[in-house]
């Protein structure tokens, strides 16, 4: 059974940092494509990035780039997504999210919340 | 940025009802279309891929269909668990991966 089960968010101040972390099971690590996807309260589906199996390829959305390192270690099954220079609006639902056919996402993990707030 | 745009935002409707969700891409996305389902407090499921294959699991009376710039997530008969917000998503034009911004779909 596939799962996926992210971790580290939490309260953190306007310019602070984060470190996500996912776990992944059930399935062949290195073999997929993962993504991290955000969803600020009562919004919809913001997609972040995306890392290639073997982590030698990484896509982000603009408005991110610089603030926000997708990473992997499949040595452990793991996805981290660093987040640097938080802002409020960055405040959401952070999942992971494995890439599957036509790159539709077909697994999900339960989310975990950064909350970005003085 | 390929914009994806559902119709309507929400919709109300009875059990047993056919119900239709629409999705329009601003440029062509081929057979690149996504469904998910998401309720309360949930992450999203995926429903359907390559605009018209069912998820494993996923019952048969949610289909989908279309390519280029129009597509559509049918409910034949409408059940009181498929309350939830359904978000199309393109995967054709990338990055970035594109939602809809989600159609909420409620029990009359």
């Amino acid at each position: 059974e596939v799962q996926l089960v992210e971790s580290g968010g939490g309260l953190v101040q306007p310019g602070g940092s984060l470190r996500l972390s996912c776990a992944a099971s059930g399935f062949t690590f290195s073999s997929y494509w993962m993504s991290w996807v955000r969803q600020a309260p009562g919004k919809g589906l913001e997609w972040v990035a995306n890392i290639k199996g073997d982590g030698s390829e990484m896509y982000y959305v603009d408005s991110l780039k610089g603030r926000f390192t997708i990473s992997r270690d499949n040595t452990k099954n793991s996805l981290y997504l660093q987040l640097n220079s938080l802002k409020a609006e960055d405040t959401a639902v952070y999942y992971c999210a494995r890439v599957g056919h036509s790159d539709c996402f077909d697994y999900w993990g339960q989310g975990t919340l950064v909350t970005v707030s003085s | 940025d390929n914009q994806m745009t559902q119709s309507p935002s929400s919709l109300s409707a009875s059990v047993g009802d056919r119900v239709t969700i629409t999705c329009r891409a601003s440029q062509s996305i081929r057979r690149y279309l996504s469904w998910y389902q998401q309720k309360p407090g949930k992450a999203p499921k995926l429903l359907i891929y390559a605009a018209s294959t069912l998820q494993s699991g996923v019952p048969s009376r949610f289909s989908g269909s279309g390519s280029g710039t129009d597509f559509t997530l049918t409910i034949s008969s409408l059940q009181p668990e498929d309350v939830a917000t359904y978000y199309c998503q393109q995967s054709y034009i990338t990055p970035p991966y594109t939602f809809g911004q989600g159609t909420e779909l409620k029990i009359k």
